[in-house]
């Protein structure tokens, strides 16, 4: 098993600009989720999905979008990139909401 | 006030000590999750627990649900341990709030 895998490692973005982070699992997991990670602070959760179909929000959505269409894979997508979403991202998947967290290796983001 | 605290945010030992990172939390939960970060950055889970008491091998993670703290112990540390520690938790909503982490340097 790949595990979770993320797409790309590191970008770079100016602002106003498009883009979406690839994030895939191979472990059937129903829970996914994405998080930030900024200098000083825990990791915050932007948005999570508990199946295919089926999204919700977290602690801080705004800029950010995402769709499950399938199990594997949960896109997120940031529709104009602002200097203040420089940052890690992280996504994780679980087999429940409540299960162990398997995380991918995180994608570093800066928008200039 | 953050809804996980986590104390010490830094922490420096010698190699062989024993290890005891702090976690607060102030909302009820469902579980208690326990994540290492190493210096490269990635993240794996260590522990889960929703009571009592967990171990793997050097490892030791504990929760008082009543005083809503949790407790990981690192027994004869090693260089090897030096990350950063993450306590998380888990409310009703499926959502997960994570700690600051606690930096752990481990010198030989």
């Amino acid at each position: 098993n790949a595990g979770v895998t993320q797409t790309p490692k590191f970008q770079v973005l100016k602002t106003g600009q498009s883009m979406t982070l690839q994030c895939a699992q191979d472990m059937n997991h129903e829970y996914m989720s994405w998080y930030r990670q900024d200098p000083g602070m825990g990791l915050r959760l932007i948005h999570y999905s508990v199946g295919a179909g089926i999204t919700d929000q977290g602690e801080v959505p705004n800029g950010y979008n995402v769709s499950r269409s399938t199990t594997e894979d949960f896109p997120l997508r940031l529709l104009s990139a602002a200097p203040s979403q420089t940052s890690v991202y992280f996504c994780a998947s679980s087999y429940g909401g409540g299960g162990e967290q398997y995380f991918g290796p995180g994608t570093r983001l800066t928008v200039t | 006030k953050n809804e996980v605290e986590q104390s010490p945010q830094n922490l420096t030992a010698q190699e062989g000590e024993f290890i005891t990172i702090n976690c607060s939390y102030s909302v009820g939960i469902s579980a208690l999750h326990w994540l290492q970060q190493h210096p490269g950055g990635g993240i794996v889970s260590l522990f889960m627990l929703s009571s009592g008491k967990k171990k793997h091998g050097r490892l030791i993670a504990t929760i008082n649900i009543q005083e809503k703290h949790s407790s990981l112990h690192i027994t004869a540390s090693h260089p090897r341990d030096s990350a950063v520690y993450i306590c998380a938790v888990e409310g009703g909503s499926d959502d997960m709030r994570f700690g600051a982490g606690t930096r752990l340097t481990v010198k030989p």
